[in-house]
């Protein structure tokens, strides 16, 4: 089975700067998915950004990239400029893919890190 | 507007009352998932189902139960069996493509009396 690892349970930043949430994963598949969600005091689950195992190039959308290193199997989330709407838990999450025998199984997460931003 | 709607928003259950959570999408998703989620903890998958008419368990299915007799509908019954049923529940859908993204609802908070 797949775990999730989020070895920071709370991080703070300033506003405007810049601060990497970090996430490992353990597996032995090697085709698979991996998520950022975002979830603030509303408690929605919003995507952030994913990316796919067999895709060398970090994903990015807009403030966010990702810093994913297969064997080392890490894949932290970069947030640029931080902005107070940014203060959420942030989820890693893991997905296997059919290739590997997987499938539509669900997502395993981890357990979270809480970011604060501070004004 | 697409989406995916959770209801009710609170639900309040009696010890030994059986009580069922809504789940209901619009985004023409054939699979659709239900989670949990406890204090300090992530999501943990309860049921899935890829189609209508079948579902599976996910790794915390006892004393929970679903049906999936229509495409955009998903309802879980947390039944008496539960010993501890007092936490947040997602639902989430997506497409079947591979690897495709799961999107979630809002949410029910289901507390126990």
């Amino acid at each position: 089975a797949q775990t999730v690892t989020q070895s920071q349970p709370e991080m703070s930043v300033q506003e405007a700067e810049t601060v990497t949430l970090s996430c490992t994963y353990d597996t032995s598949e090697s085709d698979y998915y991996l998520f950022w969600y975002k979830q603030p005091p509303s408690r929605q689950m919003i995507l952030v950004i994913r990316q796919e195992a067999y895709k060398q190039q970090n994903a990015t959308e807009n403030r966010f990239s990702v810093n994913f290193q297969k064997a080392a199997k890490s894949f932290s989330l970069k947030i640029s400029d931080s902005q107070l709407g940014d203060a959420a838990m942030y989820f890693c999450a893991y997905r296997s893919s059919s290739y590997s025998g997987g499938g539509a199984d669900g997502l395993t997460f981890g357990k979270g890190t809480h970011l604060i931003i501070q004004p | 507007d697409g989406g995916i709607t959770q209801s009710p928003k609170y639900l309040f259950r009696k010890e030994g009352q059986n009580v069922t959570l809504s789940c209901e999408q619009n985004l023409n998703h054939d699979a659709m998932y239900w989670y949990r989620q406890d204090p300090g903890q992530g999501l943990r998958l309860i049921y899935y189902s890829q189609i209508v008419n079948d579902f599976q368990k996910g790794d915390i299915a006892e004393g929970y139960s679903v049906s999936r007799e229509k495409k955009e509908s998903f309802p879980l019954t947390v039944t008496s069996a539960q010993k501890n049923p007092t936490a947040f529940y997602l639902c989430a859908s997506s497409y079947r493509a591979e690897g495709d993204t799961q999107y979630f609802g809002p949410g029910t908070r289901l507390t126990v009396l």
